[in-house]
């Protein structure tokens, strides 16, 4: 079965200071891994995917698959990073459906 | 700019209760999808929908039904509505299969008193 961990419920950082959301998988394929977000008083929203190897909004997020993780990070953490991410795992090609981790509160502290 | 409506903000329902939960999309998406949203626990998959009145069970089905009569619409149904069902309700949409760049609502808080 396919799994999604993210081991910190919350997470503190400074503004200006690097900041990194764990997220480690189980699944016995090859995944598609996602990050979402959201921001206070709005809706979940895609930010970005491994496929795509893009940064938004200055995060990043390699897929190992040696570890088996999809860690999220940006270098220089601002206030308007405050949020709710949730990492997410989607299944076999013909699979229609994402599976969440729990997710991690991050608080940007000024 | 696809939009989820879910047409409840807050709900207030008594143990026992039928309850419905609606959800609208209006960008012809082909999967819906409803999620309940719980702190330290995440989202987790109820029920989705890849086509008119397909539908397939989630993680957690038990207690909930759904109805997808037309493609712009995803109904989920609470039975009889018990306390353990009181959550953050999340509708989600996507246009094909092997889309996951989901389109959210904006949820609907639901208390069973």
């Amino acid at each position: 079965a396919q799994r999604v961990t993210q081991p910190e419920k919350l997470l503190s950082v400074f503004k200006g200071a690097p900041v990194e959301l764990k997220c480690n998988y189980s699944y016995s394929g090859s995944p598609e891994l996602f990050w979402y977000v959201q921001y206070s008083r709005q809706r979940l929203q895609l930010l970005l995917r491994h496929i795509s190897r893009e940064s938004i909004k200055g995060f990043t997020a390699d897929l190992n698959k040696g570890e088996t993780s999809f860690h999220l990070k940006k270098p220089f953490a601002q206030e308007e990073d405050s949020a709710m991410y949730y990492c997410a795992l989607s299944g076999p090609s013909n699979d229609y459906k994402l599976s969440f981790g729990a997710g991690t509160t991050v608080t940007v502290r000024a | 700019d696809v939009k989820v409506t879910q047409s409840s903000r807050y709900l207030v329902k008594r143990t026992g209760e039928k309850v419905f939960l609606e959800c609208v999309q209006d960008m012809d998406h082909e999967n819906m999808f409803w999620y309940r949203q719980d702190p330290g626990l995440g989202l987790r998959l109820i029920y989705f929908s890849y086509d008119v009145k397909m539908k397939e069970k989630g993680d957690i089905p038990e207690g909930y039904s759904v109805s997808r009569e037309k493609k712009e619409r995803f109904s989920l149904i609470l039975e009889s509505a018990s306390t353990n069902q009181t959550s953050m309700y999340l509708c989600a949409s996507s246009l094909e299969t092997g889309d996951y760049g989901y389109t959210f609502g904006s949820g609907t808080r639901l208390t069973v008193v």
